[in-house]
């Protein structure tokens, strides 16, 4: 079935630093790569998200690429803080895509440490 | 505004009990959502509502009964539930039926005693 692999499971930065986390998924026909935010004791907060029909997209200090034809796509977050503590999950949608189904990764506990 | 309420924000019961959880938004979202998710792991799916229609139902056990009164609420109706049932429970929406762009909220935090 479908399946997205995310690494690594823990990343531990200094403050200012780049992050990057990494994920692959098993359908080619997924389209589109919402990246996850989770703060404890909180719900996941939607940061950046990427189709398909697009290599890279950046919103300030965040930039996710895909790579359609190794299947993976990447999150990079530079000159770290330590709000940035959190766990960070990457999605993917599933080939039956107008049905709304998201298949996420394990997900990757930041710290980043002041 | 990207705003998803859910109510209340924790929740105990018994295993003989029935209680609801709620959800709420005013976004003009036609898709909504409810999400399981355990300590350290990612949301699970349970059941999506396009357009107020049930379109997905990831083989929930019946004691999880939701609803969709109106495009903008949702309800879980919880009866008979097990232990193993403790868990964070995610509302989201998106605006469309597709799953981009979903908004979560805060969760339901359920003890299950």
């Amino acid at each position: 079935g479908e399946n997205v692999e995310q690494h690594p499971s823990t990343l531990s930065v200094q403050e200012g630093d780049s992050a990057v986390i990494k994920c692959t998924y098993s359908d080619s026909a997924s389209n589109y790569f919402p990246w996850y935010k989770q703060e404890l004791g909180k719900g996941p907060q939607l940061i950046i998200d990427i189709r398909s029909n697009v290599g890279e997209k950046k919103d300030q200090r965040i930039a996710v690429t895909l790579n359609k034809t190794a299947k993976h796509f990447s999150l990079h977050i530079t000159e770290t803080q330590p709000e940035d503590s959190a766990v960070y999950f990457c999605a993917a949608t599933t080939s039956s895509s107008n049905t709304g189904k998201l298949i996420f990764g394990q997900g990757t506990t930041l710290q980043v440490k002041p | 505004d990207t705003e998803v309420t859910q109510t209340p924000k924790h929740l105990v019961m018994g295993m003989t009990n029935k209680k609801s959880l709620k959800c709420e938004q005013h976004m003009g979202h036609r898709a909504m959502y409810w999400y399981k998710q355990k300590a350290k792991k990612p949301p699970e799916l349970m059941f999506v509502y396009s357009y107020e229609k049930l379109s997905i139902n990831e083989s929930v056990p019946s004691r999880f009964s939701p609803e969709c009164p109106n495009s903008s609420l949702l309800n879980l109706h919880l009866h008979a539930l097990q232990p193993e049932d403790s868990a964070l429970y995610l509302c989201a929406s998106s605006l469309l039926g597709g799953p981009y762009e979903q908004y979560f909220g805060p969760g339901t935090r359920l003890t299950v005693t």
